[in-house]
């Protein structure tokens, strides 16, 4: 079966640190891979997706960005965090070429900084 | 551009009683519907899903109908429970000619159930 696997679980840094958060799937290849971030009291948005390795396709210019080395690793970074930042960052995956298919979540990262 | 709107929140309802979450949505082609749920502090679980126009997706006593013609997924169960309590996301999925393979979330309704 597939699973996937998000960490850390919890994060504070201080503004201006970098940031590296990763996540990865297993049981499966050339999943479609997701990073959402949920501000406080809002909703999903929808940061990076990536339809293969070395493909990125950023939904909101930020202060983020995203690789993918490996088939199931997908990676989210900065160099500098700023306060808004702060937020619980959400991977998902989900099959390829299978727009009818859920995504599947991870547990998430809750990110503080401070 | 695809999108989705859900009803703001938060809701509070007692024990029992009849729920609808409205959730309304623009697309091209036909794309496929979700509704996801999120327990505190964890990732969103999927709670039910319907592909094509008329299809009614259900789970744990909750239902949805995808229609076409108004363009909505409208979210209903019939007697809630205090372990409903949760965030819940309608979301969709842009139709299988889309180029696009991302998937677009509502911006959440929190619900509270009283006992």
């Amino acid at each position: 079966s597939q699973t996937i696997h998000q960490w850390p679980a919890t994060l504070v840094q201080p503004v201006g640190s970098p940031l590296s958060l990763e996540c990865t799937v297993e049981g499966t290849s050339n999943p479609n891979l997701y990073w959402y971030r949920q501000a406080a009291g809002r909703g999903l948005q929808l940061l990076f997706y990536s339809v293969g390795i070395g493909q990125i396709s950023s939904e909101v210019p930020q202060n983020l960005s995203a690789s993918r080395p490996q088939d199931r690793q997908f990676i989210l970074s900065s160099k500098k965090l700023l306060l808004s930042d702060s937020g619980f960052y959400l991977c998902a995956w989900r099959p390829p070429d299978r727009e009818n298919t859920e995504a599947f979540f991870g547990q998430g990262t809750r990110l503080t900084v401070v | 551009g695809d999108s989705v709107t859900q009803m703001e929140g938060p809701v509070t309802l007692s024990e029992e009683a009849f729920l609808t979450i409205n959730c309304t949505y623009t697309a091209t082609g036909y794309p496929s519907l979700f509704w996801y749920v999120q327990y505190p502090g964890e990732g969103l679980q999927l709670l039910l899903k319907a592909t094509k126009a008329d299809d009614k997706g259900s789970n744990k006593g909750f239902e949805a109908t995808y229609r076409k013609e108004t363009t909505s997924f409208h979210l209903e169960k019939g007697s809630v429970q205090v372990s409903d309590s949760a965030v819940y996301f309608c979301a969709l999925s842009p139709g299988a000619y889309s180029s696009a393979s991302k998937i677009i979330f509502g911006s959440g309704t929190r619900l509270s159930i009283r006992p």
